[in-house]
């Protein structure tokens, strides 16, 4: 059954660079045709797609984030990562890890972890 | 401010029919498929529908999806207490060349 478990610290000190990793079990990041992507969600706010990665290591990302943003993959691990560099308190969110492109299509993310919340301190 | 808008807020009683709107353009809802995000609090979303009326697997069939020209709708009928939720709707949009989400809208079962 397909996992995913988001890690890192859960405290960034402004102007530093948010790092997040993306475990995922019961499914190769690299054989199948799938995009891993991460989402977050501000306190109190929607939703917001950061970037995604294919399983061949071609990435994407939201443009308003790019130039801050690089999501990266480690195979033998089975895990995908974000850094996020230049922080601000605007960065204070929950970090979700899913995966899309799936039968249910590119845009459809259908399985998520659980979330890791970020918050960026002064 | 969000490029797909929906309403902050609807709500219902148990047993009836609600709806929920997310208004785009030509270039992400008008051609392209629409998904649907349920949030339970201090949950990550849940896929409810794929392809603008398409229901992923497990999800109630009193879950509908549509979509018409630069907008979609989410249908929920015979209302229940555990429908109470945050709904966000997505889709991907050709100008921007981005993933795009839907501000949500806070469902209150009365």
């Amino acid at each position: 059954q397909l996992q995913l478990q988001e890690s890192g610290p859960g405290l960034v000190k402004s102007s530093e660079t948010l790092s997040l990793t993306c475990s995922v079990s019961g499914a190769s990041i690299s054989s199948s045709s799938y995009y891993w992507g991460w989402i977050r969600q501000p306190p109190g706010k929607g939703l917001e797609w950061i970037g995604s990665i294919y399983y061949t290591g071609t990435t994407y990302y939201n443009l308003s984030l790019k130039s801050r943003v690089s999501i990266s993959r480690d195979t033998s691990k089975n895990q995908f990562s974000l850094k996020m560099t230049s922080v601000t308190a605007a960065d204070t969110a929950v970090y979700y890890c899913a995966r899309h492109g799936s039968s249910y299509g590119f845009e459809a993310f259908d399985m998520w972890g659980q979330g890791t919340r970020v918050t960026v301190s002064s | 401010q969000s490029v797909l808008t929906q309403p902050p807020s609807a709500s219902g009683t148990p047993g009836q029919r609600v709806t929920i709107s997310c208004s785009g353009s030509n270039s992400n809802i008008g051609g392209n498929t629409v998904q649907w995000y349920q949030q339970l609090p201090g949950t990550a979303p849940k896929l409810l529908i794929y392809s603008s009326n398409q229901r992923a697997s497990g999800v109630p069939d009193r879950f509908s999806g549509s979509r018409s020209g630069t907008s979609a709708s989410l249908a929920i009928s015979g209302l229940q207490s555990e429908d109470e939720a945050d709904y966000f709707c997505e889709a991907w949009d050709d100008s921007l060349k981005e993933l795009l989400f839907g501000g949500g809208t806070k469902l209150t079962v009365l």
